[in-house]
Order: C-alpha cells, then sequence, then structure tokens
C-alpha cells in the first residue's frame, strides 16, 4: 500500500514568516493530494488538495506543490499568522478509495 | 448539511466494557471510513464503506473492533471488550464515491478514554 511520509514534526515561526510542510509518497499511482488542517478539539479539514495532472495550486496565502517524479509534494503558508497555528496532515489517495495520511506537523506561529 | 456528525463527543468506559461509537454521514455520500489517531500513530485507518459494503477492513486492530453499516446514513464502530490502550479519538469521514478525487469530510471525533 501507499506509505505518506511528513516532515517536520513540529514547526515554529514568527508571524509573517513563512512556513513550509513537506511529504513525500510511495505510490505512483497516487493521484489526489489533500492536505488538512486540524484545530484542538476538532476534526481534521480539507484546506487545500492538488491533483496529479496540476504542479501548483495556490489558494490566497496557502500553496501546494506536486513533484511527480520525485514523489513528493509541499504545503506553504506565507504571511503566517496566529491563527494558522493547527496541526496539519498530508494525504495520498491512489487508484482506491482510501486516504494515506501523514503523521502530522504542529505548527505554531509566535505572535 | 450539518457535515458528518458522530456520537458521543467524549466517553469514558471502564475495562472490559463494551462501547459503540455512532456514526451519520453526509447526506448523498456512499463510503464511509472509520479512523482511530493517537499521538504515537497519527491516524490511522481501520475500516470503510462503499455503499455500506466493507471494502478494507485490515487496519481493524483485533476482533474486539467491528464496524456496521445497516443503511446509507449511519455505521457504528464497536468495541467488546474494551481496553485501556484502546484510549484515543475515534474519526468518521464521508465522501462521494463518484468523485474520484475529492475530499473526505471528517467529524468532530469521539474522545475515547478506557481506565
Amino acid at each position: 500500500g501507499e506509505n505518506v511520509e511528513q516532515h517536520p514534526s513540529t514547526l515554529s515561526v514568527q508571524e509573517g514568516d513563512s512556513a513550509v510542510i513537506k511529504c513525500t509518497y510511495s505510490d505512483s499511482a497516487s493521484n489526489y493530494f489533500p492536505w488538512y488542517k486540524q484545530e484542538l478539539g476538532k476534526g481534521p479539514q480539507l484546506i487545500i488538495d492538488i491533483r496529479s495532472n496540476v504542479g501548483e495550486k495556490k489558494d490566497q496565502r496557502i500553496a501546494v506543490t506536486l513533484n511527480k517524479t520525485a514523489k513528493h509534494f509541499s504545503l506553504h503558508i506565507t504571511e503566517t499568522q496566529p491563527e494558522d497555528s493547527a496541526v496539519y496532515f498530508c494525504a495520498a489517495k491512489s487508484g482506491g478509495n482510501q486516504f494515506y495520511f501523514g503523521t502530522g506537523t504542529s505548527l505554531t506561529v509566535i505572535p | 448539511d450539518a457535515g458528518v456528525i458522530q456520537s458521543p463527543r467524549h466517553e469514558v468506559t471502564e475495562m472490559g466494557q463494551e462501547v459503540t461509537l455512532r456514526c451519520k454521514p453526509i447526506s448523498g455520500h456512499n463510503s464511509l471510513f472509520w479512523y482511530r489517531q493517537t499521538m504515537m500513530r497519527g491516524l490511522e485507518l481501520l475500516i470503510y464503506f462503499n455503499n455500506n459494503v466493507p471494502i478494507d477492513d485490515s487496519g481493524m486492530p483485533e476482533d474486539r473492533f467491528s464496524a456496521k453499516m445497516p443503511n446509507a446514513s449511519f455505521s457504528t464502530l464497536k468495541i467488546q471488550p474494551s481496553e485501556p490502550r484502546d484510549s484515543a479519538v475515534y474519526f468518521c469521514a464521508s465522501r462521494g464515491l463518484l468523485s474520484m478525487n475529492t475530499e473526505a469530510f471528517f467529524g468532530q471525533g469521539t474522545r475515547l478514554t478506557v481506565v
């Protein structure tokens, strides 16, 4: 099956700086890569996703890049704000219906 | 739509007792997933259903765990007997099967504590 690795496990940045979280996957058949944000006491919520036919996608301060050859994808958050503090999960979906999640990155934005 | 609804939000039970977690997926979604989240292992897929049929239960830890989906709007995850190591947050998620590359929507989770 698919194996998704995520780094770093924790990340602290100053407010206004950028944050980058990286993930790798193993199954070249994976074709959909969502990113989830989980706030304390809540379930994960989708913040951005990318499909395998696209190399980059941007939504305001959030962007995701995908390198299919290297099998890695990254989340970029610019101009970070305290409310960005949360745990972020990457995931990969292959031809089946399962989502395979990374182990999560705890992001802290320091005011 | 109210989203994926899980109950209870919190459950504290004694070791050996039976625990039943409940999930109502988003109306019209025909894939349902049960995940377990712990600090050590992150988000683990336990089982998922397509059109009420269990497709992959290889993530179910052992025979003490069972899941059912008697209809399109309801699923249960049962642990019998429960053990302290089952303590975790259990999430239910749903998505539309025909939308091949779309997100799974998560519920708020059930925090289970087995003492």
